[in-house]
């Protein structure tokens, strides 16, 4: 089964500045595709970003980008210009598409602050 | 569009007591179907998943059980609850296309303290 590992303690971040949030992987599968979600205390998961194992450009959604390292098997979340509503747990998460399973990993905590 | 839907919001059952929790989508057919657990603070356990009608892959737990009676309902049950159990589960769906953005779509939860 594959393995998601993210391992970084929670983190404080200055509002207006950049973070990444990293985010490794392990998989046999040589298709699957790789996401970000957001949970604010709130609970609700909020999708962020997707990137395809195949995808050869980085994917970007806004402020949100992925620094997808397939030889690494690395998949980084870079939040630029960071606001107070970006305080959140942040989850990394693959899905294997020859077995549909979903998995995710223990979450980054983010505090943005003013 | 497509919704889902999960009830109860939340939920306080007492130790052995059995459990039942449901969830619908609408606007969709097929699904790939999932349960969570996420323990206070902590990150998303994979419970099970379900890829058709009566086909559960299980991951992790000894005294949960999921069941998919139709094609958009899944069901999260136990027949004597632990302490242990207790936790944010969450139900999500994706489309079962291979490739390509599934992004998995997020139920609110179920918030369940065991007592």
């Amino acid at each position: 089964a594959q393995k998601i590992t993210q391992t970084q303690p929670g983190m404080f971040v200055q509002e207006k500045e950049a973070v990444t949030l990293d985010c490794t992987y392990d998989t046999s599968d040589q298709s699957y595709g790789l996401f970000w979600y957001k949970q604010p205390s709130s609970g609700e998961m909020i999708f962020l970003i997707y990137q395809g194992s195949y995808d050869e450009q980085n994917a970007t959604e806004g402020r949100y980008s992925l620094n997808f390292q397939k030889a690494r098997k690395s998949a980084n979340l870079v939040i630029s210009a960071s606001q107070l509503g970006d305080s959140a747990m942040y989850f990394c998460a693959m899905r294997e598409y020859g077995n549909n399973r979903l998995a995710f990993g223990k979450g980054n905590q983010v505090v943005v602050i003013p | 569009s497509q919704t889902i839907h999960q009830w109860p919001a939340t939920l306080v059952q007492p130790v052995g007591s059995p459990l039942s929790l449901e969830c619908t989508v609408e606007g969709t057919s097929n699904p790939n179907l999932y349960w969570y657990r996420q323990a206070a603070g902590r990150g998303l356990q994979l419970l099970f998943y379900s890829v058709g009608i009566g086909q559960i892959s299980s991951e992790v737990p000894q005294n949960l059980s999921a069941s998919r009676p139709q094609d958009r309902q899944f069901i999260l049950s136990s027949k004597k609850l632990l302490l242990s159990d207790s936790g944010f589960y969450l139900c999500a769906w994706s489309k079962p296309q291979g490739r390509g953005n599934t992004e998995a779509f997020f139920g609110q939860g179920t918030r369940l303290t065991v007592v």
